[in-house]
């Protein structure tokens, strides 16, 4: 258990519909990441967040945005769902500028899938 | 930008063997960080290892080791005496120092054969 904690663990939606992936970083930890990962598209890195700020941008779609909270916790929101937004969402955490070497910590996913 | 390249989409072995999962990157950076996570079946994504550059002794944990060549731009993992519970998804990742983005290969689907 790597302390990430992420819900819902599976969700079915349809097309056009918008929905909220929820995240728990590690305790301690003030940095959340999002990553998607699709069969054609492989690991992605789409956001970070460090203590209620946005600190980087990977290959977000516009359609969809994430915040983090005062509690540190932090929500991906995507909408205009489409068929190929289907995928594993995973949430990260770390602790950043620690000398741990800025590892990263997974949580177990949110499987989205688009019908 | 940085990219990472592991040439074996697939390997198998069979158990307690020791096999060698290889990952190469192109960077021009001097300072960053290489990982390699596994993901089993049940999809998480789980840290295996992790190496800094700028330490030239090579990162071991228990029956994972990794061979860090930093001028050949090669970092590949061996998975000694390998256990049926090794059977996963194998990702090599980059991280530049100062930044928190990770760089994924494309993985390495092992499998431990009884």
């Amino acid at each position: 258990d790597s302390g990430v904690t992420q819900t819902p663990k599976h969700l079915i939606t349809a097309t056009g519909q918008r929905v909220t992936l929820r995240c728990s970083p590690r305790s301690g930890d003030l940095s959340v990441y999002w990553y998607q990962q699709s069969l054609d598209q492989g690991l992605q890195f789409l956001i970070q967040y460090y203590n209620g700020e946005e600190r980087a941008k990977g290959n977000i779609l516009e359609r969809f945005s994430a915040q983090q909270f005062p509690d540190l916790h932090s929500e991906l929101n995507l909408s205009s769902l489409e068929l190929g937004d289907s995928a594993l969402y995973f949430c990260a955490s770390s602790v950043e500028g620690s000398n741990s070497g800025n590892t990263i910590y997974f949580g177990e996913g949110s499987w989205l899938t688009v019908v | 930008a940085q990219t990472v390249t592991q040439s074996q989409p697939e390997m198998s072995v069979q158990e307690a063997e020791t096999v060698t999962l290889s990952c190469t990157y192109d960077t021009s950076e001097s300072n960053y960080y290489l990982f390699w996570y596994k993901q089993p079946p049940s999809r998480q994504m789980i840290l295996v290892i992790r190496q800094e550059a700028y330490k030239q002794q090579n990162a071991t944990e228990n029956r994972f080791s990794v061979n860090f060549q930093k001028a050949a731009k090669s970092f590949s993992l061996k998975i000694s005496d390998s256990q049926l519970g090794d059977t996963a998804m194998y990702f090599c990742a980059f991280m530049k120092q100062g930044a928190q983005k990770l760089v994924f290969g494309q993985g390495t689907r092992l499998t431990i054969n009884p």
